[in-house]
C-alpha cells in the first residue's frame, strides 16, 4: 500500500492564480481531511469528508473548496491564491469517524507570491 | 475556547538523558488526546491515544500519561533517532474537531 499520497510536493503560485492539491489514499478509508501547518501554530483543519459525496467545513475553510467523488481521492482547490495561503498542506485519512488513527500524507509546500 | 499548549517549544538532550514533554489543554469534554511524531519534511505519524485521566501508554522509549489538565510524553534514555517534532492534539465536541498544539522540537545529540 502506498498509504496517503499528495501531489505536488512543492508549488509556487502568483496571487490570484488557482490550483488543485491532489490527495489519494489506497486504504479504503472513509474519512479524509485537509490541514494546513504554519510556523508556530498547530495543524488547522480546512475541510473534511466522511465519505464519497459528503464534505464539510473545518476551522479555516475560506478560500478553499473540496469535493469527494470517490473514496480514494480528496482534492483541495484554491480558488484565487493569496499570500496568506502560503503554508504546508497535509491530507489525512482514517478508518473511523472518531479519527482514532489518522494517516497523514507527506505534505505539499505552497508559496504564494 | 478550546486550547492546546505544548512546552517547551524546543528541547535539546544528550543521548541517554531522560526528559518529559508537556501538553496542557483546555477543552469542553475531552474525547481523546493524541500524540504524533513529525520528522522534517514529512507528515505526522500517530503514536498514542489517551482517553481518561490516569491512563498510560508505552512504545519503546516513549510513555504517554494523562491527567485532567495535561499530558506528558516521557522519553527514557533517548537516542538521536528520537529527534523530531512531537505534536499533541485533543478532540472535543464534534467527532472531527481535532485541536493541535504547536509542537515540541526535540533534538537528541550523541
Amino acid at each position: 500500500n502506498a498509504g496517503v499520497t499528495q501531489t505536488p510536493k512543492f508549488q509556487v503560485l502568483k496571487t490570484g492564480q488557482s490550483m488543485t492539491l491532489q490527495c489519494a489514499q489506497d486504504m479504503n478509508h472513509e474519512y479524509m481531511s485537509w490541514y494546513r501547518q504554519d510556523p508556530g501554530m498547530g495543524l488547522r483543519l480546512i475541510h473534511y469528508s466522511v465519505g464519497a459525496g459528503i464534505t464539510d467545513q473545518g476551522e479555516v475553510p475560506n478560500g478553499y473548496n473540496v469535493s469527494r467523488s470517490t473514496t480514494e481521492d480528496f482534492p483541495l482547490r484554491l480558488l484565487s491564491a493569496a499570500p496568506s495561503q502560503t503554508s504546508v498542506y497535509f491530507c489525512a485519512s482514517s478508518t473511523d469517524r472518531h479519527q482514532e488513527t489518522q494517516y497523514f500524507g507527506p505534505g505539499t509546500r505552497l508559496l504564494v507570491l | 475556547e478550546d486550547q492546546v499548549t505544548q512546552s517547551p517549544e524546543a528541547l535539546r538532550l544528550q543521548e541517554g538523558e531522560s526528559s518529559s514533554l508537556n501538553c496542557s489543554y483546555t477543552v469542553s469534554g475531552l474525547r481523546g488526546l493524541f500524540w504524533y511524531r513529525q520528522d522534517p519534511g514529512k507528515g505526522p505519524e500517530f503514536l498514542f491515544t489517551l482517553y481518561s485521566a490516569g491512563e498510560e501508554k508505552e512504545k519503546e522509549r516513549l510513555k504517554a500519561t494523562l491527567t485532567k489538565k495535561e499530558s506528558f510524553l516521557h522519553i527514557t534514555a533517548p537516542k538521536p533517532e528520537d529527534s523530531a517534532t512531537y505534536l499533541c492534539a485533543v478532540r472535543s465536541g464534534g467527532y472531527n474537531k481535532l485541536i493541535f498544539g504547536a509542537g515540541t522540537r526535540l533534538a537528541v545529540h550523541p
